[in-house]
């Protein structure tokens, strides 16, 4: 089955400053690839989404690009603020429309 | 329109009772997923559901996990003979279709004394 691996497991960057988060996968066949957002005691919110016939998306300051050949893909996000503070995981969904997620990684924005 | 929803929000109970945890999706979704976060970690997949059918229910940790969808809407997560290990926030999340954009509720907390 899928196995989606992520890192880094925490980041602290500097308000204004690029984060990048990034998940590799092994099932060459997972075809839609989700990042959500959670913070704290909330549910999981959809930041961004990319499919595997696209290589780069982008929505203001979060891009998120896919590899295919070596089955990996980023989560960049550009200016940090405080409120992007969270916890970011990113998904991969197999043919079977099984969704398989990362360990997550805790985003500390510091002002 | 509405969210997903899901209940109860938090659960309390005693090792070995079963608890059931609901799940209503968003209106018009045909997709249903549940998974199990533990305290500071992901998220684990533990089964879909297309319609009322669950093509893989390989993702349940054991036989004493079953689900079941009834209508194409709610869907009802049960647990028989809890552990203290089915300590856990239980997410549920809907989808309009296979593969498309996932909406998650906001959980139910398990807590098995």
């Amino acid at each position: 089955g899928e196995n989606v691996e992520q890192h880094p497991s925490t980041l602290s960057v500097q308000e204004g400053d690029s984060a990048v988060i990034k998940c590799t996968y092994s099932d060459s066949a997972s075809n839609y690839f989700p990042w959500y957002k959670q913070e704290l005691g909330k549910r999981p919110q959809l930041i961004i989404d990319i499919r595997s016939n696209v290589g780069e998306k982008k929505d203001q300051r979060i891009a998120v690009t896919l590899n295919k050949t070596a089955k990996h893909f980023s989560l960049h996000i550009t200016e940090t603020q405080p409120e992007d503070s969270a916890v970011y995981f990113c998904a991969a969904m197999d043919p079977g429309n099984q969704f398989y997620f990362g360990t997550g990684t805790s985003l500390t924005v510091i002002p | 329109g509405a969210g997903v929803s899901q209940s109860p929000s938090n659960k309390v109970t005693e090792k070995g009772k079963d608890v059931e945890l609901r799940c209503d999706p968003i209106s018009g979704h045909t997709a249903l997923y549940w998974y199990r976060q533990s305290l500071g970690q992901g998220l684990e997949f533990l089964i879909y559901f297309q319609g009322n059918s669950a093509p893989d229910k390989s993702g349940l940790p054991s036989d004493r996990f079953s689900a079941e969808r009834t209508g194409g809407s709610v869907s009802t997560l049960t647990i028989q003979r809890t552990q203290q290990e089915d300590s856990a926030v239980y997410l549920c999340a809907s989808s309009h279709g296979k593969g498309d954009t996932q909406y998650f509720g906001p959980g139910t907390r398990l807590t098995v004394l």
